[in-house]
């Protein structure tokens, strides 16, 4: 499989301020990149899918204005939570796909954001 | 009803058993993925199948489209196999994923 990084791995960070979290794909050129939010013991919730060089589309409920995101290369996208507030906290993965493997989605191994 | 359901949600086995988790959709799909999830929180993607039966090492992942129905069988299970395995759809259009609420597997040695 495909190896996808994400960086930090965990983060913890005062409320008010605003966390960027990197994803990216290390021996491929993604073409998606998809975001996903877990709360404890639930499934995956997806976020957002972002394609480079395009704006990301956001799933219903969630504010685009408050989680940025970014797609600026075919290796890495960024998502920034912005005045971040302890509702925010969670763990917050990415995933890379490419049309050429068959849109097969690579997972990053998650960042753990705490609020404050 | 959701588009993905999993069984069992919880599974407890003996090191050694012969072990299996079923996957049902009712949606039209391209794909059908088995994930595993380990307390860290890192997912990696087992396998991902359209169509047959796929194998690696232990792990048996089968897929019959008609019936809509997916199972991932663990073979002489470890504990190191304790993980939360997640079944998760393309659907027919589009590439996002639908994903199942997980099974937690715990494997006692």
């Amino acid at each position: 499989g495909a190896v996808v990084s994400q960086h930090p791995s965990w983060v913890i960070c005062k409320s008010g301020t605003s966390v960027k979290i990197e994803c990216r794909s290390l021996d491929f050129q993604a073409t998606t990149m998809f975001w996903y939010r877990q709360f404890p013991k639930q499934s995956l919730m997806l976020m957002a899918t972002s394609n480079e060089g395009s704006k990301a589309t956001y799933e219903q409920g969630v504010e685009k204005d408050k989680f940025l995101i970014n797609h600026a290369s075919l290796t890495l996208s960024t998502l920034t939570v912005t005045s971040a507030h302890p509702e925010d906290s969670s763990f917050y993965i990415c995933s890379a796909s490419s049309w050429r493997r068959y849109n097969e989605q690579f997972f990053g191994p998650g960042t753990r954001l705490t609020v404050l | 009803k959701n588009e993905v359901e999993q069984s069992p949600q919880n599974l407890t086995a003996q090191e050694g058993e012969f072990i299996t988790i079923n996957c049902s959709y009712s949606v039209g799909i391209s794909a059908l993925h088995w994930l595993q999830q380990h307390p860290g929180g890192g997912i990696v993607s087992l396998f991902m199948l359209s169509s047959g039966k796929k194998k690696h090492g232990r792990l048996i992942a089968t897929i019959n489209i008609q019936e809509k129905h997916s199972s991932l069988h663990i073979t002489a299970s470890h504990p190191r196999d304790s993980a939360v395995y997640i079944c998760a759809v393309n659907r027919e259009y589009g590439n996002k994923l639908v994903f199942g609420a997980g099974t937690i597997l715990r494997v006692k040695s």
